[in-house]
């Protein structure tokens, strides 16, 4: 059962331009959710999270929207450079249920010079 | 401050066999999760340990088993192993449970069974 859907699966974008990944979930008991940033042969790594009680956070070029009615969250990647070029995962959690985290499928994202 | 540390990076095992993986937690980090990543099945979550006792744990077979010591380091194990568990294992430290706190994961160790 897949608890949280992530797209697309794959986009190729620009140098400049704006990267957009949608994640759904279906468990409203969920109230934590991060994104993580993965490139080739490393762990994930922590980019940026947001909790139930805000609708949007930004961090840096790193927007994180959220709709709870929705139950829908997306990753916005301003201005999109080469470095960027990695597979990012939304996560979802419960805090009764510790730190457990149920990904998303992934979306492989290639930023063009 | 160190990250999380994951050993060793690489093995390759033969069907039938056991392996231990290692992760050592970031420095004041008391939970330890483990994921596993393959590219048909994505990340998918196996145990989680706290105080050294496991307080979560993932839709895997028995022949998956963790433990944490009192440093809070923790081991997993895969018994048994079979061509199907060759996977890039990840090993996740949090500051506390529970609730919802960041969780910073290590590079992995890619296992390979052949």
């Amino acid at each position: 059962q897949q608890q949280v859907k992530q797209s697309p699966q794959s986009l190729i974008v620009q140098k400049g331009g704006i990267s957009i990944i949608n994640c759904a979930y279906e468990n409203t008991a969920f109230d934590y959710f991060p994104w993580y940033q993965q490139f080739p042969g490393k762990g994930p790594a922590l980019l940026i999270a947001i909790r139930p009680d805000v609708s949007e956070k930004k961090e840096g070029r790193f927007t994180i929207s959220f709709n709870k009615s929705a139950k829908q969250f997306s990753l916005h990647i301003m201005d999109s450079q080469p470095g960027d070029s990695a597979t990012y995962f939304c996560a979802a959690s419960k805090g009764a249920a510790g730190n457990k985290l149920t990904f998303g499928g992934g979306t492989r994202v290639l930023v063009k010079p | 401050k160190a990250g999380v540390t994951q050993t060793p990076r690489y093995l390759i095992k033969t069907r039938g066999q056991q392996v231990t993986l290692s992760c050592s937690p970031i420095s004041g980090h008391r939970s330890v999760s483990w994921y596993q990543q393959t590219p048909g099945q994505g990340l998918q979550f196996l145990f989680e340990y706290f105080s050294e006792t496991q307080r979560n744990k993932g839709n895997f077979p028995g022949r998956f088993s963790g433990r944490q010591f009192s440093n809070s380091r923790s081991e997993m194990n895969v018994s048994t192993l079979e061509l199907g568990d060759s996977a890039l294992y990840l090993c996740a430290s949090s500051i506390s449970w529970p609730g919802n706190t960041e969780a910073f994961f290590g590079q992995g160790t890619r296992l390979t069974v052949v």
